[in-house]
């Protein structure tokens, strides 16, 4: 089972669609949860870190359930803009810190 | 400001052939990470530094892998002998440590490697 799980997509969704992205993690110990964006032949850059209440950047919003060991990432009023790869990511103190990447959410969005 | 800067950007070589992929990580930072990604794997990590010392290396793939920081700006990673099934895009990242010891990444151009 690899150490964080997402649902490869590709999603393809019209402008101005609400979309959602899912992602579990495997080791209890993590403690840093992040979105990590990555557009086509491009390298990945961060989106937004994840905290534990919750929380939102304009039209981003991330939540984390730590007893279910599940990230989400909420995207509203896609744009043509928003079409990516979005790979979730953990670090755990027990694994010297070292950022788990899943494989990614290929969104594409549609005019 | 310079981000991380990787060369070269684009690298054909034969089977066999000696590769090395060179980084240099924002200045003051203190973490440096050699990443491959592949369509199979993903994104991998390779091997991280920390003030220029090798902290993990558990995922460099063999001995044909071997990377080194001999100062704070400068890292290579080099294969030798390279196999086609080392073809895969390589990044470095660097990250600054702070109250929580491991933030934010930032990721170079990456070196988009094709072994013949």
């Amino acid at each position: 089972r690899k150490e964080v799980e997402q649902d490869p997509g590709p999603f393809n969704v019209p402008e101005g669609a609400t979309v959602a992205f899912n992602c579990t993690y495997s080791n209890s110990a993590s403690q840093s949860f992040f979105w990590y964006r990555q557009d086509c032949r491009k390298e990945p850059k961060l989106l937004m870190s994840v905290y534990s209440s919750g929380n939102e950047d304009g039209r981003f919003t991330a939540q984390l359930n730590r007893a279910s060991q599940y990230i989400s990432l909420l995207i509203r009023d896609s744009k043509l803009s928003d079409s990516a790869t979005y790979l979730c990511v953990v670090s755990s103190y027990n694994q010297g810190g070292k950022l788990i990447f899943g494989q990614g959410t290929e969104l594409s969005v549609k005019p | 400001d310079a981000g991380v800067i990787q060369s070269p950007r684009h690298e054909v070589t034969e089977m066999g052939q000696e590769v090395t992929l060179r980084c240099k990580p924002i200045s003051g930072h203190d973490y440096l990470f050699w990443y491959r990604q592949t369509m199979m794997r993903g994104l991998e990590l390779l091997i991280y530094f920390n003030n220029n010392v090798p902290i993990d290396d558990s995922g460099m793939p063999e001995d044909r892998f071997s990377a080194k920081m001999p100062n704070a700006s400068f890292s290579t990673l080099k294969i030798q002998p390279s196999e086609p099934r080392d073809s895969a895009v390589y990044f470095c990242a660097s990250s600054l440590s702070g109250q929580r010891t491991y933030n934010e990444q930032f990721f170079g151009p990456g070196t988009r490697l094709t072994v013949l």
